[in-house]
C-alpha cells in the first residue's frame, strides 16, 4: 500500500533562512512524488514533481526537491524563504502516472516564515 | 498548467437541503476527476473518483447515497450533497490530472 508521511506539522523559519519541509514515502515499484502547496481557503498548487531522472527536482517559486531512494525521501527546499512562502504544504505519492492514478496525501506541513 | 475551475467557492444551506457543487476542467478533457474533503488543518480526505459516463468508485466509509456524484461530459463532474447536515460541513475540493493533479478552488461548504 501507498502512503506518505509528513513527520512536521509546523515549521518555522526566518525570512532569508533556508527552509526544509520533510517528506518520506512508501509505495512498491517506482514512486511519483508531488509536492503542492495550499494557501487559506484556496485548492492546492502544483510546486514539482519526480518522476524519472535526475534526483534533484526544481519547481515553482524557487522550491526545489530531493528524490533519495534509499532513505525513500522526498524533502522539500528552498535556499531563502519569504514570507509570502507561509502556506500548508502537502507532499504526495502515486504508484504510476496517467489520469486515474490515485494520489496519497501526507498530512501537511504549515510552513511559517517570520519578518 | 492545466485548469480545473470549481463552483461554488463558498454555500451556506440550511439542514436537510441539498447542495450541487461543479468541478470543470477548462483546458483539456478528463474521463476521469477525483473528489476530496478536507476537516480543518488535516490532510485531504479521497472520496470518490469519478468516472465519465460511468458510476463513481467510492472510497470506504464514504456514502455513495449521500454524496452523489455525476461525471456527464469530459469537461464536468458535480458531486451533490444530498440532506445536508452540520457534519457535512467542511472544504471540498476537486481534481483532474494528467500525471500530475490539478485541482479547482474548493467549495466551502457550511450547513446550518
Amino acid at each position: 500500500a501507498q502512503s506518505v508521511a509528513q513527520p512536521e506539522d509546523q515549521v518555522n523559519v526566518a525570512e532569508g533562512n533556508p527552509l526544509t519541509v520533510k517528506c518520506t514515502y512508501s509505495v512498491s515499484g517506482n514512486p511519483y512524488l508531488f509536492w503542492y502547496v495550499q494557501y487559506p481557503n484556496r485548492g492546492l498548487q502544483f510546486l514539482l514533481k519526480y518522476i524519472t531522472g535526475d534526483n534533484l527536482v526544481k519547481g515553482s517559486y524557487g522550491f526545489e526537491a530531493e528524490f533519495n531512494k534509499s532513505q525513500t525521501s522526498f524533502h522539500l527546499k528552498k535556499p531563502s524563504a519569504l514570507v509570502s512562502d507561509s502556506a500548508l504544504y502537502f507532499c504526495a505519492v502515486g504508484r504510476g502516472g496517467g489520469a486515474t492514478n490515485k494520489l496519497i496525501f501526507g498530512t501537511g506541513t504549515l510552513l511559517a516564515v517570520q519578518p | 498548467g492545466a485548469v480545473v475551475s470549481q463552483h461554488p467557492s463558498w454555500v451556506i444551506c440550511k439542514s436537510g437541503t441539498s447542495v450541487k457543487i461543479e468541478c470543470r476542467s477548462l483546458d483539456f478533457q478528463a474521463t476521469t476527476m477525483f473528489w476530496y474533503r478536507q476537516f480543518p488543518k488535516q490532510s485531504l480526505m479521497l472520496m470518490a473518483t469519478s468516472n465519465e459516463g460511468s458510476k463513481a468508485t467510492y472510497e470506504q466509509g464514504v456514502e455513495k447515497d449521500k454524496f452523489l456524484i455525476n461525471h456527464a461530459s469530459l469537461t464536468l463532474s458535480t458531486l451533490t450533497v444530498t440532506s445536508a447536515h452540520p457534519e457535512d460541513s467542511s472544504f471540498y475540493i476537486c481534481s483532474a490530472q494528467d500525471i500530475e493533479a490539478f485541482f479547482g478552488q474548493g467549495t466551502r461548504l457550511t450547513v446550518v
